[in-house]
């Protein structure tokens, strides 16, 4: 069975483009939240979606966006990119997005770079 | 109060000795400690957990040993093995009223066992 995926792998951009990162969902999981992880350090909360809602939403500037879709899978936006988002983007995946023992499932991440 | 703090930054551990890492947490509404490892391109792998409801859970040679009034929460890692190095990330979360899926992670702890 597959897990979370992500795509792309690596991304290089420059400051103030704007990106798109992707994440497909374990099959059955209808929560998506996604993490911020800079080098050296834990992943960061940016959102929560669940059932297409966003359900909550990190310390993170309005630079930063998401939706998810009616199959689940979900979009993470920034705009306007500055050298501090370059950092390893974490999706994460889980059945219904209470939190405690609804366990979360990472994917491998997408890696931006920023220059 | 929405900090959790992780100790020891790195950790040398000889072939099948004990590796512990510590963590501490402020906020009393936390219900869900989770422990995660993460290997180098990969994202985050839950690998034990508990509830502040009992003081030590054990899955293999991992476990997790909790002390509520403190506010305090370690993972012993026994006979340590070298496929055991790794980024070691202790997390906490809420799950009631509304929570959503927001983990709050530690900084980390790079363990290297060396054979």
């Amino acid at each position: 069975d597959a897990g979370v995926t992500q795509s792309p792998t690596h991304l290089i951009k420059t400051r103030g483009q704007h990106v798109t990162l992707r994440c497909s969902p374990i099959s059955g999981h209808k929560s998506v939240s996604w993490y911020q992880q800079v080098l050296g350090q834990g992943p960061q909360f940016i959102f929560q979606y669940y059932e297409k809602e966003e359900r909550g939403r990190g310390n993170f500037p309005d630079r930063f966006s998401a939706r998810q879709f009616p199959n689940y899978s979900s979009e993470l936006n920034v705009n306007a990119l500055l050298l501090g988002d370059s950092a390893l983007y974490l999706c994460a995946s889980s059945l219904v997005g209470t939190g405690g023992t609804d366990t979360q499932y990472f994917g491998p991440g997408t890696r931006l770079t920023v220059l | 109060q929405q900090q959790v703090k992780q100790s020891p930054q790195s950790l040398i551990v000889q072939k099948g000795g004990i590796s512990i890492i510590n963590c501490a947490y402020e906020n009393t509404a936390f219900d869900y400690f989770p422990w995660y490892q993460q290997f180098p391109g990969k994202g985050p792998a839950l690998l034990i957990a508990i509830r502040p409801d009992v003081s030590e859970k054990k899955e293999g040679r991992f476990t997790i040993s909790f002390n509520k009034s403190a506010k305090q929460f370690s993972l012993h890692i026994m006979d340590s093995q070298p496929g055991d190095s790794a980024t070691y990330f202790c997390a906490a979360s809420r799950s009631y009223g509304g929570a959503t899926n927001k983990l709050i992670f530690g900084t980390g702890t790079l363990l290297a066992v060396q054979p």
